[in-house]
């Protein structure tokens, strides 16, 4: 069974970091891109970034570029996102994704930046 | 405002049908890009519903079936059923920007 597990999230005042990890098991990891994708509360799924198989290409949103990393660890079987300078309007439920033809989706895990 | 454009919400009688739409342009749905769509309840991830433009997964009921037309795709849903109030949004990809994976806003389909 295909099983995408989320982890890091939390409470984080603005300007801190968080870093996402995401579990990976029952498929080749190495075989597929990951992406990242959030969801403020309340509103619409928006892609926020994503890596190759092998790590070597990433792209990111416009609005997260500069601040988030994201990177893998194949032997691991593990996705993470290093979430740096956060913003209140980072607050959302943040869901490690393979979309599309072998859609894949964590759980989500819930950030939220406050004072 | 996002890329590919869905009706805020939808509604339907039990056993109707309902369909939802997702207006996108040239350089997304236009270009050819697969399109598919996800189902998403309340407080749950989505759920793949419909894979390139009118497959559906195992599982996946047949009252549920997706259509494209030039820049444009569609949803629809027949014999519509209480569970079937969610969440829908599209997704596709789009050749002029970083990443490519664009989604729908997302639509709230309200079973009357």
């Amino acid at each position: 069974e295909v099983q995408l597990v989320e982890s890091g999230g939390g409470l984080v005042q603005p300007g801190g970091s968080l870093r996402l990890s995401c579990a990976a098991s029952g498929f080749t990891f190495n075989n597929y891109a990951m992406h990242w994708v959030r969801q403020a509360p309340g509103k619409g799924l928006e892609w926020v970034s994503d890596i190759s198989w092998n790590g070597d290409n990433r792209d990111y949103a416009d609005s997260v570029k500069g601040r988030f990393t994201i990177f893998r660890e194949n032997a691991k079987n593990s996705l993470y996102l290093q979430m740096n300078n956060l913003r209140p309007e980072d607050t959302a439920v943040y869901y490690c994704a393979i979309p599309g033809l072998y859609s894949a989706w964590g759980q989500g895990t819930l950030v939220t930046v406050t004072s | 405002q996002s890329v590919l454009t869905q009706p805020p919400s939808v509604s339907g009688a039990p056993g109707q049908r309902v369909t939802i739409s997702c207006s996108g342009s040239s350089s997304n749905i236009g270009a050819g890009y697969d399109v598919h769509w996800y189902q998403q309840l309340p407080g749950a991830a989505p759920k793949l519903l419909i894979y390139d433009d009118t497959k559906r997964p195992s599982g996946v009921p047949d009252r549920f079936s997706g259509s494209k037309s030039g820049t444009s795709a569609s949803l629809a849903i027949t014999g519509l059923q209480a569970e079937d109030e969610a969440d829908y949004y599209c997704q596709s990809y789009d050749s002029s920007l970083r990443g490519n994976v664009v989604f729908g806003g997302g639509t709230r389909l309200t079973v009357l």
